[in-house]
């Protein structure tokens, strides 16, 4: 089993450019996540999804917009990309006893 | 006040040494915790669930305080393959699903 899986893994910007990250887990979790995490900030969640067909912000939702696809997965994009954009973003799945699984992570830089 | 804070460290100790980190949680209707480890440019990955009894896993020990609202991690006979930052992690009922995490302790074990 991969477990959670992102992609990209990498990706750079010019500012105003859109692009799609994309989450994937094959873990049969109902809950699904996704987080930003910069220096000094720790991890933010940006939105969530408890199940197949609902989305809910979180902390810091300004800039993006989420798909919840399937239960597999869930999908965060950014519009219009800004520099304030540019962080390492998780994508997260959780059992039902709260246990969060993440993605290894895509690093994006907005110039 | 952040709703879950820690010290954010370094912990600088020497191979073999005990060290213990505190978590403090805002939220009194926290019902669930958690102690996760992020090594340096990685997913974070859970360490272990605390329990109100108190929890072992190994080299590592739990402890729950819900009166003073304190959560903390104690880990014996630190080895190099410690070295990560630690995350304390809670969960509020009247939070959903959704769980908020300390910004981390580093901890740098040294041979």
């Amino acid at each position: 089993n991969a477990g959670v899986t992102q992609t990209p893994k990498f990706q750079v910007l010019k500012t105003g450019q859109s692009m799609t990250l994309q989450c994937a887990q094959d873990m049969n979790h109902n809950s699904m996540y996704w987080y930003r995490q910069d220096p000094g900030m720790g991890l933010r969640l940006i939105y969530y999804s408890a199940s197949e067909g609902t989305t809910d912000k979180g902390e810091v939702p300004n800039g993006y917009n989420v798909s919840r696809l399937n239960k597999r997965e869930f999908s965060l994009r950014l519009e219009s990309a800004a520099p304030s954009q540019t962080s390492v973003y998780f994508c997260a799945t959780t059992t039902e006893g709260l246990e969060q699984y993440f993605g290894p992570g895509t690093r994006l830089t907005v110039t | 006040r952040k709703e879950v804070e820690q010290d954010p460290g370094p912990f600088n100790v020497p191979e073999g040494a005990t060290v213990a980190f505190n978590c403090t949680y805002s939220n009194s209707a926290s019902q669930s915790f958690f102690w996760y480890r992020q090594d340096c440019r990685k997913e974070p990955k859970l360490l272990m669930s605390v329990y109100s009894s108190g929890n072992e896993d190994g080299r590592f020990t739990a402890q729950l305080n819900r009166a003073s609202q304190y959560i903390s991690l104690l880990i014996r006979d630190s080895k190099l393959s410690d070295s990560a930052t630690y995350l304390c992690v809670v969960n509020s009922y009247n939070q959903g699903g959704k769980l908020i995490f300390g910004q981390g302790t580093e901890l740098s074990v040294k041979p």
